[in-house]
């Protein structure tokens, strides 16, 4: 089970988002995704791997963890970037994803 | 680059088979190594994985749903299929297909709201 907090962020534009992911059990090789989800639309990859940016991501994301706590810091808020963020754990079938942190203004 | 396109029946009734099936387009389903997945989002809810398929026909299910789920692939049309059996209003969601490299999903179909009427 993945456990996100908080479950909804509010910020300002500007400034930083820090997200948290806790797995009730360690994840395989850190094999942790991040997606970010606005409304009406599909998610999207914007962490792999614990802490790889997804093609197209801007540097303001980041990801950091191992083991059964892993964090999504956005540095700068930009106005794009309110939305639903969801992990996902991809280690140990069944893959499940946490229920989601939004970031509202 | 790659795009997925999910197509089939908007509402289904209680009981009845949902089936969808996922386009691909802009690169071979039979590039190796990719998982052909569906995943579906309840209503204001989270995401749900529901399983994958590679090319070859080997499959991989989420248990919770296992024994109500059939996932295919077709390689000459380039598509992959989800059969959901005996349906529920439960079962009333967004069905997402994905493309999944090492278990992470890097490209997605826009989604598709399926109805289950009671």
């Amino acid at each position: 089970v993945l456990t996100q907090s908080p479950g909804t962020l509010s910020l300002s534009p500007g400034e930083r988002a820090t997200l948290s992911c806790r797995a009730s059990q360690t994840v395989s090789n850190n094999y942790l995704a991040w997606y970010q989800q606005r409304p009406g639309q599909a998610p999207r990859l914007v962490i792999y791997g614990a802490s790889s940016r997804a093609t197209g991501i801007p540097v303001r994301f980041g990801g950091r963890g191992s083991g059964t706590d892993f964090t999504l810091t956005i540095s700068r808020l930009e106005p794009e970037d309110f939305a639903v963020y969801f992990c996902q754990q991809y280690g140990t079938s069944p893959w499940t994803f946490g229920q989601g942190t939004k970031v509202e203004i | 680059q790659v795009q997925l396109q999910e197509s089939g029946p908007r509402l289904v009734k209680s009981s009845q088979t949902l089936s969808l099936t996922c386009t691909v387009s802009g690169g071979s389903i039979s590039s190796g190594g990719y998982y052909w997945s569906w995943i579906r989002q309840h209503p204001t809810k989270g995401l749900e994985w529901i399983g994958y398929i590679f090319y070859s026909g080997s499959s991989n299910y989420n248990p919770s749903l296992k024994s109500r789920i059939t996932i295919s692939v077709d390689t000459s049309k380039n598509q992959f299929s989800l059969n959901v059996n005996s349906v529920t209003v439960a079962d009333t969601a967004v069905y997402y297909c994905a493309r999944g490299w090492w278990g992470y999903y890097d490209a997605w179909g826009q989604g598709t709201l399926v109805t289950v009427s009671s």
